[in-house]
């Protein structure tokens, strides 16, 4: 199983801020087959990222992945109060799994 | 617009066979690049990836669960099945059916709003 560790566990930012979230994994991604979400109380997730990179849509520009093989990070410029939530990241090879997940906290 | 829908038992006894529905609009089963599977987060803690259908009726499952997992998918219904024998308590929680494509890299574009399942007796 390829298991993804994000960290850190929480993030204390105030709104204005910049967050970088890291995602790393214990083997290679395959194609690059990293995605990111967030999730808020009582809701599904929602995919911010695709394929490492990508933006979903209708997910601004502030939201930006990157990275490649065992280690990607998401980077949050500029946080706006709807962006304090909890962030998964997925890897999507040959059996799915999630990291833990990152609180960001106000 | 595409939305997906989960349906069954809210609760169901240890031992029991737990059987949920997805049913999904705006779009077709049978497309191309289409994955459909399900999610569960036990309460407080991380999703985890159960089971997959393609289009083509390819099939995937979590390793741990396979022998307990199945997954169908009814293209005449648009709706994909999930059953899951030997339920347990630490099955406890919310079910998700989810949409991927081949084109988002298996990335979870569109969630059902989740259903809560409990298991106890």
């Amino acid at each position: 199983e390829n298991v993804l560790t994000q960290s850190p566990g929480t993030l204390s930012l105030s709104p204005g801020e910049g967050a970088t979230l890291s995602c790393r994994a214990s083997q290679t991604v395959p194609g690059n087959y990293l995605h990111w979400y967030q999730q808020k109380p009582g809701q599904a997730p929602r995919l911010l990222i695709y394929g490492a990179s990508t933006r979903a849509t209708g997910i601004p520009d502030r939201f930006r992945g990157s990275g490649s093989g065992t280690y990607f990070t998401l980077t949050i410029r500029r946080l706006e109060p709807e962006d304090f939530a909890v962030y998964f990241c997925q890897q999507s090879g040959s059996s799915p799994t999630f990291g833990q997940g990152t609180k960001l906290d106000i | 617009q595409i939305t997906l829908k989960e349906s069954g038992p809210a609760l169901v006894k240890p031992t029991q066979t737990l059987t949920l529905t997805c049913t999904l609009s705006g779009l077709s089963l049978s497309s191309n690049g289409v994955q459909v599977g399900w999610i569960r987060q036990p309460p407080e803690k991380a999703p985890e990836w159960l089971a997959l259908i393609y289009w083509d009726d390819q099939k995937r499952y979590r390793p741990a669960l396979k022998n307990r997992l199945t997954i169908t998918q009814d293209r005449s219904k648009n709706q994909v099945v999930l059953t899951m024998t030997n339920m347990a308590p630490v099955d406890t929680g919310t079910y998700f059916c989810a949409h991927s494509t081949v084109a988002s890299r298996g990335g979870i574009d569109h969630w059902g709003p989740g259903t809560r399942v409990t298991v106890s007796s």
